[in-house]
């Protein structure tokens, strides 16, 4: 049981570049989320999903897309990177049960450079 | 909507000493509550959660927390820190919404001197 994995663990790109987050789960959640953790900021909700095929807009969506055409995987593209997009991004994946209290679970993290 | 507040970006203790790391929250629904530690460069994983009944909650490594609803609190503590309680720690809230997302404080990096 791999729980939440991501790929790639590290990526540098140039400014105008683009490129997709995978994350892969193992778990049946419905629930799938993608954060970015910036120093002092804690982390910020990009884009959520709470079932397959359907994703909306978190706290900070702007030059983010994603999509969930299957369950257990959530991607994140950056169609078009600005070295503001330089993070640290975490995918998160839980339960939609309402006995679920809400955990998260965490995948190991994503280490974007953008030049 | 729910906002977190985390007082002190650094904490540093000594090894065996208490620790105490402050969170303070707002949200217009009873939430539940989470803190959650982050190793260096490692992801997140779940320390303990407060969703309903008992106030006081216990988690790994000998941390707990008690959650304060007259002071919107949900402070954590560790009688006897240790080297290895060195991390970052990040509280967390969520109301009972469809979107079910967490909404984080700033985090507090713990550092525990020998």
């Amino acid at each position: 049981n791999a729980g939440v994995t991501q790929t790639p663990k590290f990526r540098v790109l140039k400014t105008g570049q683009s490129m997709t987050l995978l994350c892969a789960q193992d778990m049946n959640h419905e629930y799938m989320y993608w954060y970015r953790q910036d120093p002092g900021m804690g982390l910020r909700l990009i884009h959520y999903s709470v079932g397959e095929g359907t994703t909306a807009k978190g706290e900070v969506p702007d030059g983010y897309n994603v999509s969930r055409l299957k369950k257990q995987n959530f991607l994140l593209g950056l169609e078009s990177a600005a070295p503001s997009q330089t993070s640290v991004y975490f995918c998160a994946s839980s339960y939609s049960s309402v006995w679920s209290s809400y955990e998260q679970y965490f995948g190991p993290g994503t280490r974007l450079t953008v030049t | 909507a729910q906002s977190v507040t985390q007082l002190g970006s650094h904490v540093s203790v000594s090894e065996g000493a208490l620790v105490l790391l402050r969170c303070n929250y707002s949200s217009s629904v009873p939430p539940y509550l989470f803190w959650y530690v982050q190793y260096p460069n490692q992801g997140l994983q779940l320390l303990l959660k407060y969703t309903t009944g008992a106030t006081l909650v216990k988690g790994i490594n000998g941390f707990e927390a008690e959650f304060k609803k007259s002071e919107t609190s949900f402070h954590l503590t560790k009688p006897s820190a240790h080297m290895s309680d060195a991390a970052e720690y990040f509280c967390a809230v969520t109301p009972d919404t469809g979107r079910r997302a967490l909404t984080f404080g700033s985090g507090t990096r713990l550092q525990v001197q020998p």
